[in-house]
């Protein structure tokens, strides 16, 4: 079974520019969650997708949005950019197993390799 | 507010030798969830245990075992015997047990294992 997946691995942007980072998830998860690492404030919660609809959002400005799509396939995009948004973006997929609405049991989240985003 | 706090930033050690990586937490939570993921150089964080904050039981995974002590806010994390392979970034993570996808991690420790 393939990993989580994450286009591009590396980005290279300015000042001002926007970029779209996408995350395919492990095939049947239908949870995608973002996060961003950076040197100085660490691994941090972005946003957590599930059936297209973002039910879990960290405390970034409204640069920071993203969306999933009817395949689980999730892409993030950062409008405006500035220079400490370089960092290392991980996506993180799970399978989210729910009855009756309800989560039966804990499922961990894979994560990808990440994308590295440097902002000039 | 949640908070993470891994003390040790970074520890290096000869192969063979136990490491222990500390993390106290923060939460308001009455209930919650505490991890241990590890970040090999690739990148990719690899999820090692999940703990629910009412089980105190410690655990053991082979070379790998866990001290919870709610009583000190703590979450310990062994290695025994470690290897060149356990080389990596480990960092420890926090979440309200209503959403376990909303992890607070802490700066994470460098271990360095040397042959």
């Amino acid at each position: 079974k393939a990993g989580v997946t994450q286009t591009p691995r590396y980005l290279i942007k300015t000042r001002g520019q926007q970029v779209t980072l996408s995350c395919s998830p492990i095939s049947g998860h239908r949870s995608v969650s973002w996060y961003q690492q950076t040197p100085g404030q660490g691994l941090q919660f972005l946003f957590e997708y599930f059936s297209e609809t973002q039910r879990n959002k960290g405390n970034f400005p409204g640069r920071f949005s993203g969306r999933q799509f009817s395949n689980s396939r999730s892409e993030m995009n950062v409008s405006t950019l500035e220079l400490g948004d370089s960092a290392l973006y991980l996506c993180a997929s799970s399978l989210d197993e729910r009855l009756a609405g309800v989560r039966s049991s804990y499922n961990e989240q894979f994560f990808g390799p990440g994308t590295r985003l440097t902002v000039l | 507010a949640q908070k993470v706090t891994q003390a040790q930033t970074e520890i290096s050690v000869v192969e063979k030798e136990d490491v222990t990586l500390d993390c106290v937490y923060e939460t308001r939570d009455t209930t919650y969830y505490l991890f241990w993921y590890k970040q090999p150089p690739s990148g990719e964080l690899v999820f090692l245990i999940r703990r629910n904050s009412f089980d105190e039981q410690n655990e053991i995974s082979g070379r790998y075992s866990w001290n919870f002590q709610k009583s000190t806010s703590s979450f310990n994390f062994t290695i025994t015997a470690s290897q060149v392979v356990d080389s990596a970034v480990y960092f420890c993570a926090l979440s309200p047990s209503s959403n376990d996808y909303k992890l607070s991690f802490g700066a994470g420790t460098t271990v360095t294992v040397r042959a």
